[in-house]
């Protein structure tokens, strides 16, 4: 079975100071990882994805994850934070083992990411 | 995602109701599904269909039901709606890559069972 944790219920961090919020995976083969973010009110939007190749992976509005596999982390960060960038984010996982067919995500609990100005 | 439209954007309903939410997709996707979000869960999913004909229960189907009319259209029915009912309701659509898939959300309805 696959899983995923956001150890973070929230995250504060001041505007303009790098931000990193956490994730962690279990799977039982390879790992597919995805970040989402929602902004009040709204759907997910997709960020970025991990599907194999460089361990760092850039996505939109400047957030970059590092996977380490190791560790079974996919950490979301961003080198300097932004007021809009708060908004609550969940981390996905699809394990390759699930099976044809399947291709389900599994999404964390979420963190809340507030930038304080 | 504007390509993802979802309606209503929110309901209030009686327990015992029988409702239903629409999505609807000009994406081309084949792949649609529909989550709940609760506050502190994440999301998780009740009902995907790969296309019109195979639709497949998800984690939490019960007291759900699905219609996949076309294509475009993905609907969910709440046959006798309950107040542990009342969520968040996000559609979602992906393009057949496998792993590789990316989901893509609607805005999401948000329901009040009374």
């Amino acid at each position: 079975a696959q899983s995923v944790a956001q150890p973070e219920d929230q995250v504060n961090v001041a505007e303009g100071n790098p931000l990193t919020v956490k994730c962690t995976y279990s799977v039982s083969g390879n790992p597919y990882l995805f970040w989402y973010v929602q902004y009040p009110n709204r759907g997910l939007q997709f960020l970025l994805k991990y599907i194999t190749g460089d361990n760092l992976v850039k996505g939109s509005y400047g957030f970059e994850a590092e996977f380490n596999k190791s560790q079974t982390s996919f950490h979301l960060k961003k080198p300097s934070a932004l007021v809009s960038d708060s908004a609550l984010y969940f981390c996905a996982v699809r394990d390759a083992y699930s099976g044809a067919g399947s291709y389900q995500l599994t999404f964390g609990k979420g963190t809340k990411l507030s930038v304080i100005p | 995602d504007a390509d993802v439209t979802q309606t209503p954007r929110n309901r209030i309903t009686k327990t015992g109701k029988r409702i239903m939410l629409e999505c609807s997709q000009t994406k081309g996707h084949d792949r649609m599904y529909w989550y709940r979000q609760d506050p502190g869960l994440g999301l998780r999913l009740i009902y995907y269909s790969f296309d019109v004909k195979d639709i497949n229960k998800g984690e939490i189907s019960d007291g759900y039901s699905v219609s996949r009319q076309a294509q475009a259209k993905f609907s969910l029915s709440l046959e006798s709606a309950i107040p542990n009912q009342t969520a968040l309701y996000f559609c979602a659509t992906s393009e057949q890559r496998g792993f590789q898939e990316t989901q893509y959300f609607g805005p999401g309805t948000r329901l009040l069972v009374l």
